[in-house]
């Protein structure tokens, strides 16, 4: 069955630095988004993508944050200057159709020091 | 704007006997449901969804679910639980008239099952 590909499984990164995490959606699949869970709490939306743009975002999705579908495989979420708050776990989803589920990779734990 | 609240944090059953995590949702709309599961170390997997046919929903490894418009409820069920079925268990909720379809979580219901 095809899946989400996430990498790398886990970053380690510097306060103030940029991290780019990797996702690769199923193949056939339209909409994209990003997802994270901070340890402890619940897993939030972050931003959706269809069509080569943002189609919704939410309110943590800041400046500091972007998205990027750069070869029409890889799908990538760029924080540009890192903050402690950014730890967490970073999901990606893919589905093919408005009315299908959204399928999740595995996730990329992002550890801020 | 729509909301889950999952009523158990914790759930500990033994092995053969029944499962039952509650989900209660609101929405200003017509929701979309699901349920997803995360076992240790992976990702989300779709175990059932409802998307306004049938109300009691099948789903993978012997789960179900009944949503229940006039009780805002869409609580997981499943008769015989195994030590597989040990995981997180999100209930999850989207607008059916959001055509970008954000899911919205609940905190997760923690199942532990004993031998």
């Amino acid at each position: 069955e095809p899946e989400v590909t996430q990498t790398p499984s886990h970053q380690v990164t510097q306060m103030g630095q940029e991290v780019i995490l990797r996702c690769v959606p199923i193949s056939n699949h339209l909409y994209f988004y990003w997802y994270r869970q901070i340890l402890g709490q619940k897993v939030e939306f972050l931003v959706s993508f269809y069509n080569n743009e943002i189609s919704e975002k939410s309110e943590i999705f800041d400046d500091q944050f972007s998205v990027e579908r750069p070869d029409g495989s890889n799908f990538t979420l760029k924080i540009r200057s890192t903050k402690l708050e950014d730890s967490a776990m970073y999901f990606c989803a893919s589905k093919g159709l408005t009315n299908q589920p959204q399928h999740f990779g595995d996730g990329t734990r992002l550890s801020i020091l | 704007a729509q909301s889950v609240t999952q009523l158990d944090s914790h759930v500990s059953v033994s092995e053969g006997t029944p499962v039952l995590l509650r989900c209660n949702y609101s929405s200003s709309y017509s929701p979309s449901l699901f349920w997803y599961v995360q076992h240790p170390n992976k990702g989300l997997q779709l175990l059932l969804k409802y998307t306004s046919a049938a109300t009691l929903v099948k789903g993978i490894n012997g789960f179900e679910a009944e949503f229940k418009k006039s009780e805002t409820s869409f609580h997981l069920t499943k008769p015989s639980a195994h030590m597989s079925d040990a995981a997180e268990y999100f209930c999850v909720v989207s607008e059916t008239t959001d055509s970008w379809g954000k899911l919205q979580f609940g905190a997760g219901t923690q199942v532990v099952v004993t031998p």
